[in-house]
């Protein structure tokens, strides 16, 4: 079976532009979560996302959004991308929403110029 | 922010010896579990110890957590080079459900 996976691995934008990830869960998992992780530092929690509808949110500017569609997969869409929006982002799936072994993505390395 | 600290930043040793990582959070958590990344890629899932167990084992892992003090452990005997990496403990709770929190890792390298 597949694991989750993520598209692109890397991508290279400039200041000002927007950028959309995706993410496609592991098949029965309906949770799908995101993680910003910069350089030195443990994954922080941007989003978690269940049956369609968002149920947790971090600690990030509303230039964050993301959705997750009728089979699942997800999309993290960040807008005006700042030079401090340069991560690894990493998506991970979970059966359920809290208490779960959440299992990751090999992550997008975004790099804003 | 982090919630959780692991201890010591970078650990260094030689194949063969033990390595001990340690995790102390902040908030009160669920679960805890223990991940491994090499080299900026995706987390690898290593072992879920429940907020009622004392102790867990997984081949070479050993896990300890200890409700009252809020720390974990994360134990690797007989280490490899192929066990280089970053290490993470990353509890549920808080009050935002379906959040993982993370501490900044612990930085392995063995050494053939």
């Amino acid at each position: 079976d597949a694991g989750v996976t993520q598209s692109p691995t890397h991508l290279i934008k400039t200041r000002g532009q927007h950028v959309t990830l995706r993410c496609s869960p592991i098949s029965g998992h309906k949770s799908v979560s995101w993680y910003q992780q910069v350089l030195g530092q443990g994954p922080q929690f941007i989003f978690q996302y269940y049956e369609k509808e968002e149920r947790g949110r971090g600690n990030f500017p509303d230039r964050f959004s993301a959705r997750q569609f009728p089979n699942y997969s997800s999309e993290l869409n960040v807008n005006a991308l700042l030079l401090g929006d340069s991560a690894l982002y990493l998506c991970a799936s979970s059966f359920q929403t809290s208490g779960d072994i959440q299992y990751f993505g090999a992550g997008t390395r975004l790099s804003v110029l | 922010s982090q919630q959780g600290e692991e201890d010591p930043q970078a650990l260094s040793i030689q194949e063969g010896e033990n390595a001990t990582m340690n995790c102390s959070y902040k908030t009160s958590i669920n679960n805890l579990q223990w991940y491994r990344q090499n080299s900026g890629r995706g987390l690898v899932h290593l072992i879920l110890i429940r907020s009622n167990e004392r102790e867990k084992h997984s081949g070479r892992l050993r896990v300890t957590l200890d409700t009252s003090k809020k720390s974990s452990s994360l134990l690797i005997t007989a280490s490899r080079a192929a066990d280089t990496a970053s290490y993470f403990c990353a509890g549920w709770g808080g009050s935002t459900l379906g959040r993982l929190y993370f501490g900044r890792g612990t930085q392995l390298t063995v050494w053939p």
